[in-house]
C-alpha cells in the first residue's frame, strides 16, 4: 500500500524566490514518484517523475525533485519562482513496475506574489 | 497526436438521474484510469481498465458506479441515481502500457442539483 503526505496546503513565495514544496511518501515496495501541476479548471500535467536511477530528477519549467529514500521524501524545488508557476501541485506515488494506480497527496496551492 | 479527450467538460444532473462520462485515450494507448477529485481534495483512484477488461476496481464505490472500455469506442464511467455527494471532477488518464506514465484529460465536472 502507498500513501503521500504533502506538508502545507498553501505556500506563498515572492517572484524570484526559491520554491520548495514538500512531499513524503510511504510505500511497501520501491516507489515510483511523480509531481503533477494543475492549473484552474484543467487536467494534470506531469512535471517530473522518478522511477529508478539518478535520484535528482529534472522536469519541465525549471522544476526538479530529489528522491531521498532514507527520509522517504520527494520534495519539489525551483530556484526562482515566476508568476506563471501559481497553480496546484500534486505529489503522487505508485507501486512501480507493473503496478499502475497513482496515489495522490492532497495538493499544495502555490501563490506567487510580486 | 491529440491528448486524452473527455466529454462533456461540464455535466449537470438532478438527483436520481444517470451520468455518463466519456474518455477517449491518446492514440495507441490501451490502458485507461479514472480518478475523482472532490472539492479541495487530491485525486482518488477509482478504476483501471484495459480494452474490454477491468483490471483494478478497488477504488470504485460498491453501488451505482460502473465503468467499461469496449473494444471500439471510448471508455465510459456511468453513475446511476446520482446524489449530491457525487458532485466532483472526474479525470481520465491513459497510458500505452501498464505501469507507464499516465496522461490526463481535462476532466468532467459533474454537478448534482
Amino acid at each position: 500500500a502507498q500513501s503521500v503526505t504533502q506538508l502545507g496546503s498553501h505556500v506563498s513565495v515572492s517572484e524570484g524566490a526559491l520554491v520548495l514544496l514538500r512531499c513524503n511518501y510511504s510505500s511497501s515496495v520501491p516507489p515510483y514518484l511523480f509531481w503533477y501541476v494543475q492549473y484552474p479548471n484543467q487536467g494534470l500535467q506531469l512535471l517530473l517523475k522518478y522511477t529508478t536511477g539518478a535520484t535528482l530528477v529534472k522536469g519541465i519549467n525549471g522544476f526538479e525533485a530529489e528522491f531521498k529514500k532514507s527520509e522517504t521524501s520527494f520534495h519539489l524545488t525551483k530556484p526562482s519562482a515566476h508568476m506563471s508557476d501559481a497553480a496546484e501541485y500534486f505529489c503522487a506515488v505508485s507501486g512501480g513496475g507493473t503496478a499502475s494506480k497513482l496515489t495522490f497527496g492532497t495538493g499544495t496551492r502555490l501563490q506567487v506574489t510580486l | 497526436n491529440a491528448g486524452v479527450m473527455q466529454n462533456p467538460r461540464h455535466l449537470v444532473r438532478r438527483r436520481g438521474q444517470e451520468a455518463r462520462l466519456r474518455c477517449s485515450p491518446m492514440k495507441g494507448h490501451s490502458h485507461v484510469y479514472w480518478y475523482r477529485q472532490l472539492p479541495e481534495e487530491g485525486l482518488k483512484f477509482m478504476v483501471y481498465l484495459q480494452k474490454e477488461n477491468i483490471i483494478d476496481e478497488s477504488g470504485m464505490p460498491k453501488e451505482r458506479f460502473s465503468a467499461e472500455f469496449p473494444k471500439e469506442g471510448p471508455s465510459i464511467l456511468r453513475i446511476q441515481q446520482v446524489v449530491r455527494g457525487d458532485s466532483a471532477a472526474y479525470f481520465c488518464a491513459s497510458s500505452p502500457r501498464q505501469g507507464d506514465e499516465q496522461y490526463f484529460g481535462p476532466g468532467t465536472r459533474l454537478t448534482v442539483t
